[in-house]
């Protein structure tokens, strides 16, 4: 099946820096990609819509200038929190649907995700 | 977008078929049901989609009655390695937007020896 890496696994940064995930799909393309965070013992919240090409759809609520996402190419999109704090500290996942699914597929394919601790 | 409601844990033995119940009262005509499986420090896995009667693939069988009002994931003969997070999902997957997928909280699956 397709395959949705993230770099990195997992990262330490200190309060008030900031800190770039990515998001790469191995053996397709994506013109859509998208941004989950999730904590301890909780579900999925999706954050963002990353659009190849255009500006990121955001959740409501989901501070815009604080989670900046790129997605320059149709196999990379890029999560960066900016100034974090303690309360970023989050298990972040990101998908991505393939532009051109095989018939009767309608999938979208998840990263692993990454660990992101701030102290 | 569908609202899910599942149930909050579910406990088994292992060798036992284990089923989840997803209900999903206000699907859309163009909406298919989607479950996925998430491992603690992993990514979701897709495990089964369907539209309706009946899925079955490798790992789990859907069944999906005719209203469509809700659906049942089964896991034929689980094992330890099944314990994980089940979520089932439900949206319009040929509407050609982006189809975003809306989680709700998943049922707990506890196997046990």
């Amino acid at each position: 099946g397709a395959v949705v890496s993230q770099h990195p696994s997992r990262v330490i940064c200190k309060s008030g820096t900031s800190v770039k995930i990515e998001c790469r799909s191995l053996d397709f393309q994506a013109t859509t990609m998208f941004w989950y965070r999730q904590f301890p013992k909780k579900s999925l919240m999706l954050m963002a819509t990353s659009n190849e090409g255009s500006k990121a759809t955001y959740e409501q609520g989901v501070e815009k200038d604080k989670f900046l996402i790129n997605h320059a190419s149709l196999t990379l999109s890029t999560l960066t929190v900016t100034s974090a704090h303690p309360e970023d500290s989050s298990f972040y996942i990101c998908s991505a649907r393939d532009r051109q699914p095989p018939v009767e597929t309608y999938e979208q394919y998840f990263g692993p995700g990454t660990r992101l601790t701030v102290t | 977008l569908a609202k899910t409601t599942q149930p909050i844990s579910m406990d088994s033995y292992e060798g036992q078929e284990v089923n989840i119940t997803c209900s999903h009262n206000n699907i859309a005509t163009n909406d298919y049901i989607t479950w996925y499986q998430q491992f603690p420090s992993q990514g979701p896995r897709f495990i089964i989609q369907g539209y309706k009667t009946k899925v079955t693939n490798e790992v789990a069988s859907l069944f999906i009655p005719a209203d469509r009002k809700s659906s049942t994931l089964s896991l034929p003969r689980v094992s330890l390695s099944d314990t994980a997070v089940y979520y089932c999902l439900v949206g319009d997957w040929f509407s050609g937007g982006y189809n975003k997928l809306i989680f709700g909280a998943g049922t707990r699956l506890a196997v046990h020896p």
